[in-house]
């Protein structure tokens, strides 16, 4: 039962580019969605999330799109740098429940 | 900046050997989950935990899991008889509130737990 869903299992970009990070949910309950950043061995970082209420929030280089209708956000980087290169995981949120989706592993190459 | 903290780091157990993971959440966060990913899979949700109780487990979380905040500020999670397949890296969490309102989780760095 994948509720979230992270459809590109990696992605590379070039440094100084954007990165667009894609996640697509099915569970139209869901009310927050948040993206972290994982390095390997180490747990993950939250970034940056939006309220269902909303369909556009920005922090510095980090955008998050909300489109309730498709079910589906993105995360764009802007510019990319070599140290944005991490797993990205989307997850969605109702009440006591966080759900993750699979990973996207983004490659900045410099 | 205040943080979740977990210990072990990492720990090596037998199969059918008892485990605890402890966890130290953000001091004023009232919710608490535990997360699992096996190498190269996701992150997995296993509990909530809130107000002393178990708000939701997953399918994962069966009768050989448990979880217990015993003294106010630690919250293990208790795995009675591990099986290979429990080799994780198992995550701690912490929120200040549920999602739909300031819900970000902020997470340990992980315990890793090998079975053999």
């Amino acid at each position: 039962d994948q509720q979230v869903k992270q459809n590109s299992p990696s992605l590379s970009v070039q440094e100084g580019r954007i990165s667009i990070l894609n996640c697509d949910y099915t569970n139209s309950m869901f009310d927050y969605f948040l993206w972290y950043k994982k390095y390997p061995a180490e747990g993950p970082t939250f970034l940056i999330s939006i309220s269902s209420i909303k369909d556009k929030n920005e922090d510095g280089r980090f955008t998050v799109f909300l489109n309730k209708s498709a079910k589906h956000l993105s995360l764009h980087i802007v510019p990319s740098q070599p140290g944005d290169s991490a797993v990205y995981f989307c997850a969605a949120a109702f009440l006591y429940k966080y759900i993750f989706g699979t990973g996207t592993r983004l490659k900045v190459l410099a | 900046e205040p943080e979740v903290t977990q210990t072990p780091s990492h720990q090596v157990t037998q199969m059918g050997q008892e485990v605890i993971l402890r966890c130290v959440p953000i001091s004023n966060h009232l919710y608490f989950y535990w997360y699992r990913q096996i190498l190269g899979q996701k992150v997995e949700f296993l509990v909530s935990f809130y107000n002393n109780e178990i708000s939701e487990k997953s399918e994962i979380f069966d009768d050989q899991f448990s979880v217990e905040r015993p003294d106010g500020s630690n919250f293990t999670l208790k795995i009675r008889s591990t099986k290979l397949e429990d080799s994780a890296m198992y995550f701690c969490a912490s929120s200040r509130l549920a999602g739909g309102y300031t819900g970000e989780l902020f997470f340990g760095e992980g315990s890793r737990l090998t079975v053999l």
